[in-house]
């Protein structure tokens, strides 16, 4: 069964740092975004991307955040530099036309 | 202000029981209702959904109702299976800013004993 994959898992950074995380996006699913949830909170959108181009990054705090996808397939998300408050799961989901999302098994991030 | 209102933090419930899972909404443009179901480090997975065209859609042992003059849309497991043991979250779709987008409750941690 086809899934969206993240990398990596588990990261652990200091703040000031830079980080990235990378998601492949389920084959033919033009639509791809990135999530924020934080612990106790459901799922926020920080990007949406359609095929390559950004639909919606109205959320995205861009002084700190960046978020590409290049070729329209895989996407990498960007912090630089790494705050304490930017510690939690990164999620990256995918959906064919339609509503529902197909979401990845997320990137726990640390900020120490 | 919350669009997306799941007022429960968590719900306990015995095997074999029903579950019902609440959520409110707030904005009248929703037009397709989704449940996902998370375990702890893992992402969400769908579970079902409904369109605002209807009132009740079932899969299995999972129901989710629509009360759209309410603004009210449920979840009800039956029977309650340990293996559901998770946190379930409500999610609404609409159009905002030209796009369709998901508005996300807080969730519901669902316990079931054995």
């Amino acid at each position: 069964e086809a899934e969206v994959a993240q990398s990596p898992r588990y990261k652990i950074t200091e703040k000031s740092q830079a980080v990235a995380f990378w998601c492949d996006p389920i084959s033919g699913h033009a639509t791809l975004y990135w999530y924020r949830q934080i612990l106790g909170q459901g799922p926020e959108l920080l990007v949406q991307f359609q095929d390559e181009s950004v639909v919606d990054d109205s959320q995205l705090p861009k002084d700190r955040f960046s978020a590409e996808r290049l070729k329209g397939v895989d996407s990498t998300l960007k912090i630089q530099p790494a705050e304490l408050g930017d510690s939690a799961m990164y999620l990256c989901a995918s959906s064919p036309v339609g509503n529902e999302q197909f979401f990845g098994p997320g990137t726990r991030l640390t900020v120490l | 202000d919350q669009q997306v209102k799941q007022n429960s933090p968590s719900l306990s419930v015995q095997e074999g029981r029903i579950s019902i899972l609440n959520c409110d909404y707030t904005n009248s443009m929703f037009d397709y209702f989704l449940w996902y179901k998370k375990y702890p480090a893992e992402g969400p997975t769908f579970l079902i959904s409904i369109s605002s065209i209807k009132d009740k859609n079932e899969d299995g042992r999972f129901t989710v109702f629509l009360n759209k003059s309410a603004k009210h849309l449920s979840l009800h497991i039956v029977p309650s299976q340990p293996g559901d043991s998770a946190v379930y979250f409500c999610a609404a779709s609409g159009i905002s800013g030209g796009s369709e987008k998901l508005v996300f409750g807080k969730g519901t941690k669902l316990t079931v004993n054995p």
